[in-house]
């Protein structure tokens, strides 16, 4: 039972170019969700996924797409990364229920865009 | 939106030294959750409080969901180098989670 993984840990960028955010979870949760941490502030939520087949903006989604291409994986698309978008990406998965809902995460990765 | 605001921003504490660090919120949700962040890591959830007064331990941990549902504390009793990391609170409904800036905490043995 790996939780929630998330491929690459590292990677960096020239501005303008493309790449995809891999997540995916093994706990048959409903609700995925996509973070980004910048230094000295907690996370902002990018998207998120209430349930397969559905994705919703979160606080700060411009400039990113996401999938949610079946229960277990939920990706993140910068279409022209920006030296803004330098950060630490955090994929999270929750039940989605109501009445008890925690948060797993992932181990995170480390954009830098130049 | 929703604004959390976490105090204190960072603590250095000596070994075996208890802390306290609360959170307000500008709103009222179901529930407060409470994660540490571990140098490199995703948070982990430590505590989670469902009603308002509610009081819950784990091991060297205690929260409380204040009874206004407007603010929560964590207390960590005889601190030891592991609890080093960033500490957050968290207000959550439904699918939406708000997280405060965070707590650094920084234990000197």
């Amino acid at each position: 039972n790996a939780g929630v993984t998330q491929t690459p840990k590292f990677q960096v960028l020239k501005t303008g170019q493309s790449m995809t955010l891999q997540c995916a979870q093994d706990m048959n949760h409903n609700s995925m969700y996509w973070y980004r941490q910048d230094p000295g502030m907690g996370l902002r939520l990018i998207y998120y996924s209430a349930s397969e087949g559905t994705t919703d903006k979160g606080e700060v989604p411009n400039g990113y797409n996401v999938s949610r291409l079946n229960k277990r994986e939920f990706s993140l698309r910068l279409e022209s990364a920006a030296p803004s978008q330098t950060s630490v990406y955090f994929c999270a998965s929750s039940s989605g229920s109501w009445s008890y809902n925690e948060q797993f995460f992932g181990p995170g990765t480390r954009l830098t865009v130049l | 939106g929703q604004q959390l605001n976490q105090s204190p921003q960072s603590m250095f504490i000596q070994e075996g030294e208890d802390v306290s660090m609360n959170c307000t919120s500008s709103s009222i949700f179901n529930t407060w959750l409470w994660y540490k962040q571990d140098p490199g890591e995703g948070p982990v959830l430590l505590i989670a409080l469902y009603k308002a007064g509610e009081l819950t331990s784990n091991g060297r941990l205690t929260a409380q969901f204040g009874i206004t549902r407007k603010d929560s504390f964590l207390n960590i009793s005889a601190s030891i180098p592991s609890d080093v990391g960033i500490y957050f609170c968290v207000q959550n409904t439904g699918n939406q989670f708000y997280f405060g800036t965070g707590t650094s905490l920084t234990v000197i043995p």
